[in-house]
């Protein structure tokens, strides 16, 4: 029940295309959704996070749709770019408890 | 305003001896975390620190681990015996207290490498 579990694990998409990373949760105590970008040999960085009233946020290409009643969240980029180029983790995790609990990652490459 | 610090940024070790990591959260927060990042692989929870309460233990693997935390600021995880096993990336991160803002600070982790 503690589980994010995340797809895929790796993806690769052309330049301009548009980038999905899902993620499914079973815990419906979580009520914080945040999605972290890790580049090689740093440590990962907030990017865009959601609560569960409401089903879509927008930060410029980057956009989060949550689906309450299916338990799924997913993260688009748009018009992906080779600096995009990076892992991907989804997350979860609900005030009364301490622990973040993240996905397994996915590894974005965007090509030229 | 400097960021989450941790150190040594690299640590190779022999198997069986004992490594002490450090983790400098960022100044005024109450919460710390440690995560283990094996290779290619997802963060696994290891301990949470939040103000004066008692810490989370939950995700520690084996009582060969330890960790504390220091007058609410600095935190040593310390893995004793080590084994080849334990080679990863561990992560430091320190977040305000929760609530409404709940987003955690990484630092960029110290890679061990035990051979």
């Amino acid at each position: 029940q503690q589980q994010v579990k995340q797809s895929p694990q790796s993806l690769i998409v052309q330049k301009g295309g548009i980038s999905i990373i899902n993620c499914a949760y079973e815990n419906t105590a979580f009520d914080y959704f945040p999605w972290y970008q890790q580049f090689p040999g740093k440590g990962p960085a907030l990017l865009i996070a959601i609560r569960p009233d409401v089903s879509e946020k927008k930060e410029g290409r980057f956009t989060i749709s949550f689906n309450k009643s299916a338990k799924q969240f997913s993260l688009h980029i748009m018009d992906s770019q080779p600096g995009d180029s990076a892992t991907y983790f989804c997350a979860a995790s609900y005030s009364s408890a301490s622990k973040i609990i993240f996905g397994s990652g996915t590894r974005l490459s965007i090509r030229p | 305003g400097a960021g989450v610090s941790q150190s040594p940024s690299n640590k190779v070790t022999e198997k069986g001896k004992d490594v002490e990591l450090r983790c400098d959260p960022i100044s005024g927060h109450t919460a710390l975390y440690w995560y283990r990042q094996s290779l290619g692989q997802g963060l696994e929870f290891l301990i949470y620190f939040q103000g004066n309460s008692a810490p989370d233990k939950s995700g520690l693997p084996s009582d060969r681990f330890s960790a504390e935390r220091t007058g609410g600021s600095v935190s040593t995880l310390t893995i004793q015996r080590t084994q080849q096993e334990d080679s990863a990336v561990y992560l430091c991160a320190s977040s305000v207290d929760r609530g409404k803002n709940t987003e955690a600070f990484f630092g960029q982790g110290t890679r061990l490498t035990v051979v």
